[in-house]
């Protein structure tokens, strides 16, 4: 059984350029979750996708938008790319959204910007 | 608003130590605890979680935590540790209020030595 896997594991891009990342949940999973995670902290909430909808969003600026497909995979897009989006990006899925549903995280996308 | 704070960034002790990770929290209502282990370059590996019921919650490498509601902690133990412990570790909290985002602390780092 797959577990959640992400694509690209590493990625470089300019400032001002815009970046995809791509994650397949777990299987028997319907709600993915997208998380931050800057050198040296914790993973920060950035959003969760459940039946192809946005249901919930952290405290980040519209420049980060995703997308969930019929088959749950989801994107995560980022815009105008600053500095200081450099980070690890980890997709964490979950089988039904439920509160107190374990989420299961992939190894996560690298992100660096120059 | 909610916050977990993990009170040491770093934990040097040698093998077969006992070692306590600490981790608090503040929530004004009823709080989901969850401990994640994130080795080298990997993603994200839930360790132990408490939802209800028994305060201790143990996982099976080991490792446990007691939910302590008085003092608003989740503070995780192991009597004896391994090299092989050696790892970043996280404390997360979510609630009614956060919705279905993991809040994390900022993480230790245990470092086990011969």
């Amino acid at each position: 059984d797959a577990g959640v896997t992400q694509s690209p594991t590493h990625l470089i891009k300019t400032r001002g350029q815009q970046v995809t990342l791509r994650c397949s949940p777990k299987s028997g999973h319907d709600t993915v979750s997208w998380y931050q995670q800057a050198l040296g902290q914790g993973p920060q909430f950035i959003f969760q996708y459940y039946e192809e909808e946005e249901r919930q969003r952290g405290n980040f600026p519209d420049r980060f938008s995703g997308h969930q497909f019929p088959n749950y995979s989801s994107e995560l897009n980022v815009n105008a790319l600053l500095l200081g989006d450099s980070a690890l990006y980890l997709c964490a899925s979950s089988p039904s959204g439920q509160l107190t549903d374990t989420q299961y995280f992939g190894p996560g996308t690298r992100l660096t910007v120059l | 608003a909610q916050s977990v704070t993990q009170l040491d960034s770093q934990v040097p002790v040698f093998e077969e130590a006992p070692v306590e990770l600490r981790c608090n929290y503040s929530s004004s209502v009823s709080v989901y605890l969850f401990w994640y282990v994130q080795y080298p370059n990997q993603g994200l590996q839930l360790l132990l979680k408490y939802l209800s019921g028994s305060t201790l919650v143990e996982s099976i490498n080991g490792f446990e935590a007691e939910f302590n509601k008085s003092q608003t902690s989740f503070h995780l133990r192991k009597p004896s540790v391994h090299i092989s412990d050696t790892a970043e570790y996280f404390c997360a909290v979510s609630d009614w209020n956060s919705g279905y985002a993991l809040n994390f602390g900022k993480g230790t780092s245990l470092l086990v030595t011969p």
